[in-house]
């Protein structure tokens, strides 16, 4: 398994510009997740998914949107890029299945997007 | 404020010395807790947790206290070697609202010297 692929790894936008980070995974989970990460801070919840078809906000929602079309994939979407929105975006999965191991989430390896 | 949070933003040990990575959370009806280790440059990975209903959880050269009286949580590292200097994460699981979303602390760096 690949686990949790994002693209792209760094990306440099102008302000107004807009863009799609795309999110994939390969490991059936039902919950998928969307963390910005501040420099020396941790990470704050954007958008999240409980399955195909179902999304709902996060704790900065505010300038982003998301679609969850297929268990698989959760494109984050940046309509008009903000200086606001430099940061490291990390997506993560999730099996919420009654398990032991329920809280952990794989994150994959993080976009990092910075706004001029 | 974030309801979790951490007491210490960095820390340096000894190699072979144990660590202690303390963090403060103050939803009392938070019932799942999480530490998650971040490497430089990459995503956090899930190290070890813990619930409620617990004080105490072993793995492997970690352990996780859980103290529900004063709402904290703290991570021991036994034997810290090099390849323990991150930035470890604890997160909090609030059944309040929806039960999917774990709120993140800012975070401890780790440092082991030689």
């Amino acid at each position: 398994n690949a686990g949790v692929t994002q693209t792209p790894k760094f990306r440099i936008l102008k302000i107004g510009q807009s863009m799609t980070l795309q999110c994939t995974q390969d490991m059936n989970h039902n919950y998928m997740y969307w963390y910005r990460q501040d420099p020396g801070m941790g990470l704050k919840l954007i958008y999240y998914s409980v399955g195909a078809g179902i999304t709902d906000k996060g704790e900065v929602p505010n300038g982003y949107n998301v679609s969850r079309s297929t268990t698989e994939d959760f494109p984050l979407r940046l309509e008009l890029a903000a200086p606001s929105q430099t940061s490291v975006y990390f997506c993560a999965s999730r099996l919420l299945a009654g398990g032991t191991r329920d809280g952990e989430l794989f994150f994959g390896e993080g976009s990092r997007l910075t706004v001029l | 404020g974030e309801s979790v949070g951490l007491h210490l933003p960095t820390l340096s040990v000894q190699e072979g010395d144990n660590s202690i990575i303390n963090c403060a959370y103050s939803n009392s009806a938070s019932d799942y807790f999480i530490w998650y280790k971040q490497e430089s440059g990459k995503g956090p990975q899930f190290i070890i947790d813990i619930r409620s209903n617990m004080d105490k959880r072993q793995g492997q050269r970690v352990t996780v206290l859980l103290n529900k009286t004063v709402k904290h949580l703290s991570l021991q590292i036994a034997a810290t070697q090099p390849g323990d200097s991150a930035v470890y994460f604890c997160a909090e699981n609030n059944p309040g609202g929806s039960n999917y979303k774990l709120t993140f602390g800012k975070g401890t760096l780790l440092t082991v010297n030689p």
